[in-house]
């Protein structure tokens, strides 16, 4: 039963546009969230994050937005680059799990085309 | 200032082989976490662990699989008698004391059981 869900396996978006990316969660327990951008051979690295006590974090180029009461996060990307290109997870935590004890999506492919 | 070093890179191991997974966090990380990916799914918690203390095995199978953090050299993951289901990535994390859920990530090691 999956508690974080990316529901688009994929994403295709052209250079300079706005990526919005989806992540949807069932446990009302998680109170933190984060985005983390894989790509090719390399492990994932850490984008950006936000609390649940907050409806919005932005860095650069990156906003995520999250609204509780449909248990829905996103994450915006403006513009959009090639360098994007990348796998993105969604993460999940402080349903009572551990430090670190992340509860990842399954990640959604972003193409970013010149 | 080295990153989170996972080797190998890649394993192979025939069914019913150990395999042995190396993981040396970034300098000044007391907190080491592995993570597995399967095929076309997301990240999945194994185990937390502090230096030579387990923390959180909660993820970990309970038969085959062991994790250690001694007091020096690297964190170990070990399998033992591997069968093909095993094969997948497997990463590891370090954090710094206190530092949340913010996760660095190693490049992972490809684990494939022949």
């Amino acid at each position: 039963d999956q508690q974080v869900k990316q529901n688009s396996p994929s994403l295709s978006v052209q250079e300079g546009r706005i990526s919005i990316l989806n992540c949807d969660y069932t446990n009302s327990m998680f109170d933190y969230f984060l985005w983390y951008k894989k790509y090719p051979a390399e492990g994932p690295t850490f984008l950006i994050s936000i609390s649940s006590i907050k409806d919005k974090n932005e860095d650069g180029r990156f906003t995520v937005f999250l609204n509780k009461s449909a248990k829905h996060l996103s994450l915006h990307i403006v513009p959009s680059q090639p360098g994007d290109s990348a796998v993105y997870f969604c993460a999940a935590s402080g349903y009572g799990g551990s430090q670190g004890n992340l509860i990842f999506g399954k990640g959604t492919k972003l193409s970013v085309k010149p | 200032n080295a990153g989170v070093m996972q080797n190998p890179r890649h394993l192979v191991r025939r069914r019913g082989q150990e395999a042995r997974l190396r993981c040396s966090p970034m300098k000044g990380h007391s907190h080491v976490y592995w993570y597995r990916q399967l095929p076309e799914e997301g990240l999945k918690f194994m185990v937390y662990l502090q230096k030579e203390n387990i923390i959180d095995e909660s993820g970990m199978p309970k038969e085959r699989f062991s994790a250690e953090f001694p007091k020096e050299g690297p964190s170990i993951l070990r399998i033992q008698q591997v069968v093909r289901g095993d094969s997948a990535a497997y990463f590891c994390a370090s954090s710094p004391q206190g530092s949340g859920e913010k996760l660095f990530f190693g490049s992972g090691t490809q684990l494939s059981v022949l």
